[in-house]
């Protein structure tokens, strides 16, 4: 089983729409888990951590089960501007290092 | 915020010669620094963390003789990917964070993408 897993899209939705993402992790010991995204081309830049309780920040909601190994987004709303590549990343080593997802595309259409 | 650069941000390079990528923090002190690698449509993989004053340590399956890594201060962490192959051409990318641990924030350099004709 991979460390991090994600359904790689891609997703093609219209202005608008909201879409949600889901990712699994393998290892139980994780405790820090975040959304990035990636434009093409460009480096990771941090969507926002997932917490516990689920957070939200705008149109963007994160929730996380840690019985079951689970994160999702949630992009409501869409803007043609949420296109990219979203990454899930867990935490793995005790000096911090993450492991990313592959990542799932996103392509919002007008 | 904390801001990261890299240089360069692309290189081409002839087959055997080596290659040195410079990774900044430029408004904070980063203890800890990671390299990553990207293939095309492949998720980042990291391959080696760098603590400041020490010795890297690599990742499984990661030369280190072949991709040497210098954190020499507390803003500046070099890797050199020397005998440069085809199959080293990537998008290298480097992350920094204040201090180590599970929780800090990692921010990353703009990546440096590397083809080795």
């Amino acid at each position: 089983r991979k460390e991090v897993e994600q359904d790689p899209g891609p997703f093609n939705v219209p202005e608008g729409a909201t879409v949600a993402f889901n990712c699994t992790y393998s290892n139980s010991a994780s405790q820090s888990f975040f959304w990035y995204r990636q434009d093409c081309r460009k480096e990771p830049k941090l969507l926002m951590s997932v917490y516990s309780s689920g957070n939200e920040d705008g149109r963007f909601t994160a929730q996380l089960n840690r019985a079951s190994q689970y994160i999702s987004l949630l992009i409501r709303d869409s803007k043609l501007s949420d296109s990219a590549t979203y990454l899930c990343v867990v935490n793995g080593g005790s000096q911090g290092n993450l492991i990313f997802g592959k990542g799932t595309k996103l392509s919002v259409k007008p | 915020g904390a801001v990261v650069s890299q240089h360069p941000s692309w290189v081409i390079c002839k087959s055997g010669t080596s290659v040195k990528i410079e990774c900044r923090s430029l408004d904070f002190q980063a203890t800890t620094m990671f390299w990553y690698r990207q293939f095309p449509k492949q998720s980042l993989m990291l391959m080696a963390t760098s603590n400041e004053g020490s010795k890297a340590t690599y990742e499984q399956g990661v030369e280190k003789d072949k991709f040497l890594i210098n954190h020499a201060s507390l803003t500046l962490s070099t890797l050199t990917v020397t005998s440069a192959h085809p199959e080293d051409s990537s998008f290298y990318i480097c992350s920094a964070t204040t201090s180590g641990g599970l929780y800090n924030e990692q921010f990353f350099g703009p990546g440096t993408r590397l083809t080795v004709l």
